[in-house]
């Protein structure tokens, strides 16, 4: 029930083109979501965050989509670029602890 | 600032040598997170320090010791570690309130254990 199940694996995407990760989570202790941004050899980043009482959070490029009722969220990067190559990790909190998603390998291709 | 430093970056170690990590972070925030991340996989819960006390060990082999000497500082003894301990180590520090609860994730050390 601690689970977060996150999709796809791994995502190749065009230049200026809408990258999208998908996360699916059981457990509805869960009340915080935030997605990192790792590159290689670097430690996450926070990228952005939500609370499930928000169905969507806009910042930049980077966008947020919540359904509470079907216990998902995904992660929206509008305009991809290259230098968002990176591997995204979507994450759910209950307490002190942080549950991770497997993670996204994307690469933006020029 | 938002910076969770870490020291050393890089660490190469025998088996039965001993060393420390060590993490810092001056936000003011009081909970701190040990994490081990192996290659490709998300980062693995080992410790979490809240108001310089241990809350959480997950069942981590005594071979990891933590310590939290004060509210900025997390360290993070090792002795007699297995080849398969070579991962890179994450601190991580949060507020440790009940609402928005953000970790900041350090750049990480990167231990190789021979």
């Amino acid at each position: 029930q601690q689970q977060v199940k996150q999709s796809p694996q791994s995502l190749i995407v065009q230049k200026g083109g809408i990258s999208i990760i998908n996360c699916a989570y059981e457990n509805t202790a869960f009340d915080y979501f935030p997605w990192y941004q790792q590159f290689p050899g670097k430690g996450p980043a926070l990228l952005i965050a939500i609370r499930p009482d928000v169905s969507e959070k806009k910042e930049g490029r980077f966008t947020i989509s919540f359904n509470k009722s079907a216990k998902q969220f995904s992660l929206h990067i509008m305009d991809s670029q290259p230098g968002d190559s990176a591997t995204y990790f979507c994450a759910a909190r209950s307490g002190s602890r942080l549950t991770f998603g497997e993670g996204t390998q994307l690469t933006v291709n020029p | 600032d938002t910076e969770v430093t870490q020291t050393p970056k890089h660490l190469v170690m025998g088996m039965t040598n001993k060393k420390s990590l060590k993490c810092e972070q001056h936000m003011g925030h009081r909970a701190m997170y040990w994490y081990k991340q192996k290659a490709k996989k998300p980062p693995e819960l080992m410790f979490v320090y809240s108001y310089e006390k241990l809350s959480i060990n997950e069942s981590v082999p005594s071979r990891f010791s933590p310590e939290c000497p004060n509210s900025s500082l997390l360290n993070l003894h090792l002795h007699a570690l297995q080849p398969e301990d070579s991962a890179l180590y994450l601190c991580a520090s949060s507020p440790n309130k009940e609402v928005q609860e953000t970790q900041y994730f350090g750049p990480g050390t990167r231990l190789l254990v021979l």
